[in-house]
């Protein structure tokens, strides 16, 4: 069975530590993508990429860096963590769009800063 | 830039009766996906809509494309409580970038 997984489903941490937020894809895909989602707020992106050490900035950036060493591996790195990063993230991948896949989520992780 | 627009956000409904869930795109696009989430869940992959026309159907769930109304539908029949969930379009870009674009998502409450 195909899967992203997310390195934990729960986390808490304190305000100003730095934070590694761990996505592993075991689908060979190219993409791969960060999000976070909070209530009425929908989906939004952080940041993606396309292939290894490849990243661009999504919509809300600031706050977030990521690291691609390894195709199958994206992680997310809060800098300083600050309350207001409190959130679900969500880790995707998916092939390069055109081929109808879509993207695979991982199980998310929910983030507490406090 | 392409935007997406469902409706209606908040749904709620009685078990049994049938409804229908919309997703509006702003640009041309023949691929469209629906997804599933349940509360405090991450997203699960429920259609994949690939050219004009296509219709989908799973259980009590049918999805449909209409690549020239840009537009897709995601129709409830007779429903029941375990459909209770948010359910999220995303479209993909005919070109350029390699993001789909989602949705803001509609919440589905069925009541007994």
């Amino acid at each position: 069975d195909v899967k992203v997984t997310q390195s934990s489903r729960y986390l808490v941490k304190r305000t100003g530590e730095k934070v590694f937020l761990e996505c592993v894809q075991d689908m060979d895909h190219e993409n791969m993508f960060w999000y976070r989602q909070d209530p009425g707020l929908g989906l939004r992106l952080i940041y993606f990429s396309y292939d290894v050490k490849m990243k661009e900035k999504g919509d809300i950036p600031e706050g977030y860096s990521v690291s691609r060493e390894k195709k199958e591996r994206f992680s997310l790195i809060l800098e300083s963590a600050s309350t207001n990063q409190t959130s679900m993230y969500l880790c995707a991948s998916s092939l390069p769009l055109g081929q109808g896949n879509g993207y695979t989520f991982g199980s998310g992780t929910r983030l507490t800063v406090v | 830039e392409l935007k997406v627009e469902q409706n209606p956000l908040f749904l709620s409904m009685q078990e049994g009766k049938n409804y229908t869930i919309y997703c509006n795109y702003s640009t041309t696009s023949d691929r469209l996906y629906w997804y599933r989430q349940d509360p405090g869940k991450s997203l699960e992959s429920l259609f994949v809509l690939l050219s004009n026309g296509a219709v989908k159907q799973e259980g009590r769930l049918m999805a449909s494309l209409d690549t020239k109304a840009r537009l897709s539908t995601l129709h409830i029949t007779a429903a029941v409580h375990d459909l209770s969930a948010t359910y999220f379009c995303a479209v993909e870009p005919s070109k350029g970038n390699e993001k789909l674009t989602f949705g803001t998502g509609t919440r589905l409450t069925i009541i007994p």
